[in-house]
């Protein structure tokens, strides 16, 4: 149980496009997701929090305009990096949480390399 | 400033051995403190937690040791085995709140 699906597992793009990530709660109602980024052998960084249906919470320092988040329903939430440049190059990964539970379950990631 | 402090950085065990991951942390509200494992290229996966009431929690070759007065916790892994070697992550939240993550020990398992 408790499986988050990450979608696309890897992706190559030009500089100056948009690019889309879908996180998906399979087999439970993710309330919150959180989007991370990580750097090699480096720990992971919270971008943002999303509950469903609300706004997305940013961490300092992290772009609202760039890195768009929508959280529409219990079980899909997305990030976009708009107009992406070479230095978003990195791995995103969401994590989900159910309803009053504690642990974040996570998804396998997306490796973003932007040309 | 680093919420939850891990260590070491690198772990080398022997095949057999004990591999002992060590975090500390400062704000006596966490209430949660999970320890994640991920392997390159793949996204962290739970291995245990604990909570502050409980001292100490094992799940088969994996054990958390909770120190509430010391504001410490840490994993050992028994009978370490090779398919062990991956990076560790501690973390510690507040009630139904966000994560903070320690740096990360990649531990390397020696056949």
């Amino acid at each position: 149980g408790a499986v988050v699906s990450q979608h696309p597992s890897w992706v190559i793009c030009k500089s100056g496009t948009s690019v889309k990530i879908e996180c998906r709660s399979l087999d439970f109602q993710a309330t919150t997701m959180f989007w991370y980024r990580q750097f090699p052998k480096q720990s992971l960084m919270l971008m943002a929090t999303s509950n469903e249906g609300s706004k997305a919470t940013y961490e300092q320092g992290v772009e609202k305009d760039k890195f768009l988040i929508n959280h529409a329903s219990l079980t899909l939430s997305t990030l976009t990096v708009t107009s992406a440049h070479p230095e978003d190059s990195s791995f995103y990964i969401c994590s989900a949480r159910d309803r009053g539970n504690q642990p974040q379950h996570f998804g396998d990631g997306t490796r973003l390399s932007i040309l | 400033q680093q919420q939850v402090k891990q260590s070491p950085q690198s772990l080398i065990v022997q095949k057999g051995g004990i591999s002992i991951i060590n975090c500390a942390y400062e704000n006596t509200a966490f209430d949660y403190f999970p320890w994640y494992q991920q392997f390159p290229g793949k996204g962290p996966a739970l291995l245990i937690a604990i909570r502050p009431d409980v001292s100490e929690k094992k799940e088969g070759r994996f054990t958390i040791s909770f120190n509430k007065s010391a504001k410490q916790f840490s994993l050992h892994i028994m009978d370490s085995q090779p398919g062990d070697s991956a990076t560790y992550f501690c973390a510690a939240s507040k009630p139904i709140n966000k994560f903070y993550f320690g740096s990360g020990t990649k531990l390397n398992v020696k056949p």
